[in-house]
């Protein structure tokens, strides 16, 4: 089965730590970007990368920082510089970046 | 920069009847992609339909279709015989040249049996 994996579905962490969100897809797409959603908000990108190695910046990217050492792997980390972590994370990939999102089930994070 | 707003928050339908979403973007750009995205409680999204901006033609699915008005910069869908199913958050996006997804903030669908 093709897809995009995003575990855990739920993730609990304490102020000031921080944490890596996982995403993984096995579509072989060279592009994949991280959202945000906020509730009574549209996603918003984090991250996007184009290809293996390189990566850049969306729109809300203070605080986050992300690696993609592998085509299929693009990890999110949650800093303890992000003031308000708590929200819903979504992955998706991309053949190209000028082909279509299909997105993940998403990460629920909550910061206490 | 691109702007996607939706003015309905939230919006109810009885089953089996005909509902429409509305979306409206601001963009300098002539060449571009809309989109309808399905957020269903089990927050999946998923791409329900596709518009090219060059095409005149309205784009439909199935039950879903859209109505493209480029010079009112207006992009709605209409869902035809509405389905239990159909209930979820739906989203209204805009890529254009820098091939960015700008979202809208959403309208919650809610379908009555």
């Amino acid at each position: 089965d093709g897809g995009i994996t995003q575990s855990p579905k739920y993730l609990f962490r304490k102020e000031g730590q921080n944490v890596t969100l996982s995403c993984e897809q096995n579509l072989n797409h060279d592009a994949m970007y991280w959202y945000r959603q906020d509730p009574g908000q549209g996603l918003r990108l984090i991250y996007y990368s184009q290809i293996v190695n390189d990566f850049q910046k969306g729109d809300i990217a203070e605080g986050y920082s992300v690696s993609r050492e592998k085509k299929e792997s693009f990890p999110l980390t949650v800093t303890s510089a992000q003031k308000n972590p708590t929200a819903f994370y979504l992955c998706a990939s991309s053949i190209v970046r000028e082909s279509e999102q299909y997105f993940g089930p998403g990460t629920r994070l909550t910061v206490t | 920069a691109q702007t996607v707003t939706q003015s309905q928050p939230e919006m109810s339908v009885q089953e089996a009847e005909t509902v429409t979403l509305s979306c409206t973007y601001d963009t300098s750009e002539s060449d571009y992609y809309l989109f309808w995205y399905k957020q269903p409680p089990s927050r999946q999204m998923i791409l329900v339909i596709r518009q090219e901006a060059y095409k005149q033609q309205n784009a439909t699915e199935n039950r879903f279709s859209v109505n493209f008005q480029k010079a009112a910069k207006s992009f709605s869908l209409k869902i035809s015989d509405s389905q239990l199913g159909d209930a979820a958050m739906y989203f209204c996006a805009y890529r254009g040249y820098g091939n960015k997804l700008v979202f809208g903030a959403g309208t919650i669908l809610r379908v009555k049996s």
